[in-house]
């Protein structure tokens, strides 16, 4: 079964939106979060990544919330730019390994 | 920062073939390295864990004899896709990373299997 659940699915917005999207998980074990972009035909890019006892971490233009009570997570990306367009997985590390979120393709539109 | 190579991006192998796919860690030290597999449009499987100088541990459901897992040196791993048939096509992508720093992965390598 799926460890950490993504949503939505897929996100169209426009140049200089923000998209957001949102994961869950139950598993209290996890210990990091990271948070990858994919383009089509590569591997995962590490985007950044926040650990539990933090509530917000910035880099750049990606923001990640982290709600550990509510073992919730998101991702922010401001003044999102037609070259953000990719397909973004959350993940959860607990010893050693990643379970993934399924996926959210964003779409940002010029 | 670390980086992971994968190779070869691509192949293309006729049914009942092997192939064997490489991941090296360039510029650090991987005791353990993991291999996915991803189907179009969808999430990243782990399909199993190596460790240097010991047995791969695989996932529930994958079959050790098929997907053959070698890791004999702290930078790089070996999957090998043992007598290939067509379901086996997919994008296989490896990872690397420590215990006190993220993971990385390799730009993957698309199978096809005709």
């Amino acid at each position: 079964q799926q460890q950490v659940k993504q949503s939505p699915q897929s996100l169209i917005v426009q140049k200089g939106g923000i998209p957001i999207i949102n994961c869950a998980y139950e598993n209290t074990a996890f210990d990091y979060f990271p948070w990858y972009q994919q383009f089509p035909g590569k591997g995962p890019a590490l985007l950044i990544a926040i650990r539990p006892d933090v509530s917000e971490k910035k880099e750049g233009r990606f923001t990640i919330s982290f709600n550990k009570s509510a073992k919730q997570f998101s991702l922010h990306i401001m003044d999102s730019q037609p070259g953000d367009s990719a397909t973004y997985f959350c993940a959860a590390r607990n010893d050693y390994k990643l379970s993934f979120g399924a996926g959210t393709t964003v779409t940002v539109r010029a | 920062g670390a980086v992971v190579s994968q190779h070869p991006s691509w192949v293309i192998c006729k049914s009942g073939t092997s192939v064997k796919i490489e991941c090296r860690s360039l510029d650090f030290q991987a005791t353990t390295m993991f291999w996915y597999r991803q189907f179009p449009k969808q999430s990243l499987m782990l399909m199993a864990t190596s460790n240097e100088g010991s047995k791969a541990t695989y996932e529930q459901g994958v079959e050790k004899d098929k997907f053959l897992i070698n890791h004999a040196s702290l930078t790089l791993s070996t999957l090998t896709v043992t007598s290939a048939h067509p379901e086996d096509s997919s994008f296989y992508i490896c990872s690397a990373g420590g215990l006190n720093s993220p993971l990385h992965f390799g730009n993957g390598t698309r199978l096809t299997v005709t």
